[in-house]
């Protein structure tokens, strides 16, 4: 298994613009999960999904920012328009039985 | 929700030493304790976890101890070494079982360094 995949690795953007992440979960897992990490805030959780249903969105910070998952292994994570305060890297993980697998990460710059 | 209180944010020891980590949280309904080390710009990545239905768990130098009623767990690395180093986050979560597993609540991470 290739384990959780994300792309982009790296993303540097303009202020205003719109960004957007992608996850693909490890087959087979039906819980995903978005992160945001930073130094200050540590790891924040935005948003989770089980079986492709959003079950948890409190964490998600303002309108700015949607997350979808139209089928069992796509889902994305959305900014728009980001802000320099988006910055941080952000972490897809996907789970069946309670332990996460992360995904290696999206860096996140908005300049 | 469910706080999680990780202790200390930085710790340094000598190779061979022993290390502990301690977490406390704060929803008597959690009942899924894992444990992630990350090394420096890459993922979180699973080492341990516990149950609530098991005190301790051991896998080779690493031990997780639970204590359910003062709602704290430790991390137990013995005969450390430099490629220990790295962040280690507690986190813990409620699992209301089958297939449906929900959300982790993290601790702010230690990082741990090893100096040979």
């Amino acid at each position: 298994d290739a384990g959780v995949i994300q792309s982009p690795r790296h993303e540097v953007t303009e202020m205003g613009q719109e960004v957007t992440l992608r996850c693909k979960p490890i087959s087979g897992h039906n819980s995903l999960f978005w992160y945001r990490q930073t130094m200050m805030r540590g790891l924040e959780l935005l948003i989770y999904f089980n079986n492709n249903v959003p079950i948890d969105d409190s964490g998600m910070p303002e309108d700015r920012f949607s997350a979808k998952m139209p089928n069992a292994s796509f889902s994305t994570l959305k900014i728009q328009p980001s802000e320099p305060r988006d910055s941080a890297v952000y972490f897809c993980a996907s789970s069946l039985t309670g332990g996460y697998t992360f995904g290696s990460g999206t860096r996140l710059t908005v300049v | 929700g469910e706080n999680v209180e990780q202790h200390p944010s930085t710790l340094s020891v000598q190779e061979g030493d022993s290390a502990v980590i301690k977490c406390t949280y704060s929803d008597s309904a959690s009942n899924y304790f894992p444990w992630y080390k990350q090394e420096l710009g890459k993922r979180p990545q699973l080492i341990i976890d516990i149950r609530s239905n098991v005190g301790e768990k051991k896998d080779q130098r690493i031990a997780v101890t639970l204590n359910k009623t003062a709602k704290h767990f430790s991390l137990h690395i013995t005969e450390t070494q430099p490629e220990d180093s790295a962040v280690y986050f507690c986190a813990a979560s409620v699992n209301t079982g089958g297939t449906s597993y929900g959300k982790l609540t993290f601790g702010q991470g230690t990082i741990l360094t090893v100096h040979p």
